[in-house]
């Protein structure tokens, strides 16, 4: 067990629509960042959230938003959803936001789109 | 740009034989270097990590990886493999700069182990 949660575990949707993913990093983590694992795209790298502000951005889609709660929870928001967001999206967090800094990630959510 | 290669997608080998996944970057500045481990259904473990110093690493569960700076890579090795090794394999990269946060990942390892 990494200590991220992320809720919820699955999540079935249709087109269009637009749903939360919710993230908790681990306690004294300031740092978390998303990510979206894909057969066809891979592991890539959406967003990063430093102690609230947003510190890195990498192929997150304008339909896609994400925030950091001064918790230091984190939501990322997909909206107006595609057959190809499905996909599995992980949270990770560290406790800085440094490059040496190990990242741990939570168990993911797993939404698909119908 | 930033890029990693994991040469070959699927491994196969038998149970108490040598393990070794192949990771290769781009960059001219050398990076920071992880790997992860995928089990089904469950999020990704971090193995080890290369951040500065000795360039032979050692993490959990016996793996070990070197860094080689003139060949540009970060081959992951286990001496003898055991059947609960069998999972996915991420080799990653990451850098400061720009890309504070970014971990660039291979295209992930599938690792069969067999009796």
């Amino acid at each position: 067990d990494s200590g991220v949660t992320q809720t919820p575990k699955h999540l079935i949707t249709a087109t269009g629509q637009r749903v939360t993913l919710r993230c908790s990093p681990r306690s004294g983590d300031l740092s978390v960042y998303w990510y979206q694992q894909s057969l066809d795209q891979g592991l890539q790298f959406l967003i990063q959230y430093y102690n609230g502000e947003e510190r890195a951005k990498g192929n997150i889609l304008e339909r896609f938003s994400a925030q950091q709660f001064p918790d230091l929870h984190s939501e990322l928001n997909l909206s107006s959803l595609e057959l190809g967001d499905s996909a599995l999206y992980f949270c990770a967090s560290s406790v800085q936001g440094g490059s040496t800094k190990e990242q741990y990630f939570g168990p993911g959510t797993r939404l698909t789109v119908t | 740009a930033q890029s990693v290669t994991q040469l070959g997608s699927h491994v196969s080998v038998s149970e108490g034989a040598l393990v070794l996944l192949r990771c290769n970057y781009s960059s001219s500045v050398p990076p920071y270097l992880f790997w992860y481990v995928q089990y089904p259904n469950q999020g990704l473990q971090l193995l080890l990590k290369y951040t500065t110093g000795a360039t032979l690493v050692k993490g959990i569960n016996g793996f070990e990886a070197e860094f080689k700076k003139s060949e540009t890579s970060f081959h992951l090795t286990k001496p003898s493999a055991h059947m609960s090794d069998a999972a996915e394999y991420f080799c990653a990269v990451r850098y400061g700069g720009t890309s504070y946060g970014k971990l660039t990942f291979g295209q992930g390892t599938i690792l069969t182990v067999h009796p």
